[in-house]
């Protein structure tokens, strides 16, 4: 089936890390992402990962994924208050129809000064 | 640029209104999608749409309709039969799933 669970919340201080945590059901998945939503605004794509990776980095982004458990997560360096925001992750399942991404509910993450 | 745009971002309807929310994009993606963000729920699928004149309905279509008569548009009407519409939709498009989608900056509804 297709699931996506987040955490609802997370707090941290600027400059520590924060880390938002994943995890899916459909071992289909061959890509799996990470969205930003800001206040009142749509959502843009952070970043991405195959399945066949475990691991990807992008500047201040570290992407983890752990297939055996189903489980990603985004790792924010060095987090500032502009970090502030929703974070969804995203799986894209093949074995459904049409393909569609399935949306997790969401981690908020409120970085305080 | 290419994008997607919403329009407009704030809508004001009374209740028993139907009301059309404007999406269109100039990314030449083929296949639309319209969501649903309710606080602490993340995001609905209410339809999308593969291909021009072809629509399916998503997990909440019920009091929601739409069109795709061009490519570049994919217009949500939420009827008066929607129990609840408040709330702030996103349109999204993609070339190929697998790519990802990109995101409207939204449409907040408010129906008072």
């Amino acid at each position: 089936g297709e699931d996506v669970e987040q955490s609802l919340f997370l707090s941290v201080r600027e400059g520590d890390s924060s880390v938002i945590n994943c995890t899916y059901t459909d071992s289909s998945s061959t890509y799996l992402y990470w969205y930003k939503q800001e206040p009142g605004a749509g959502l843009q794509l952070l970043t991405y990962i195959f399945s066949n990776m475990d691991m990807k980095q992008d500047q201040r982004l570290t992407v983890l994924l752990n297939k055996k458990d189903k489980h990603l997560s985004l790792r924010i360096a060095d987090t500032q208050t502009g970090d502030s925001a929703i974070y969804f992750c995203a799986e894209y399942p093949t074995n459904t129809g049409f393909q569609k991404l399935v949306f997790g509910t969401g981690t908020r993450l409120l970085v305080s000064p | 640029d290419g994008g997607i745009t919403q329009s407009p971002k704030y809508l004001f309807r009374k209740e028993g209104q139907n009301v059309t929310l404007s999406c269109e994009q100039n990314l030449n993606h083929d296949a639309m999608y319209w969501y649903r963000q309710d606080p602490g729920q993340g995001l609905r699928l209410i339809y999308y749409s593969q291909i021009v004149n072809d629509f399916q309905k998503g997990d909440i279509a019920e009091g929601y309709s739409v069109s795709r008569e061009k490519k570049e548009s994919f217009p949500l009407t939420v009827t008066s039969a929607q129990k609840n519409p408040t709330a702030f939709y996103l349109c999204a498009s993609s070339i190929k799933a697998s790519y990802g989608y990109t995101f409207g900056s939204g449409t907040r509804l408010t129906v008072v």
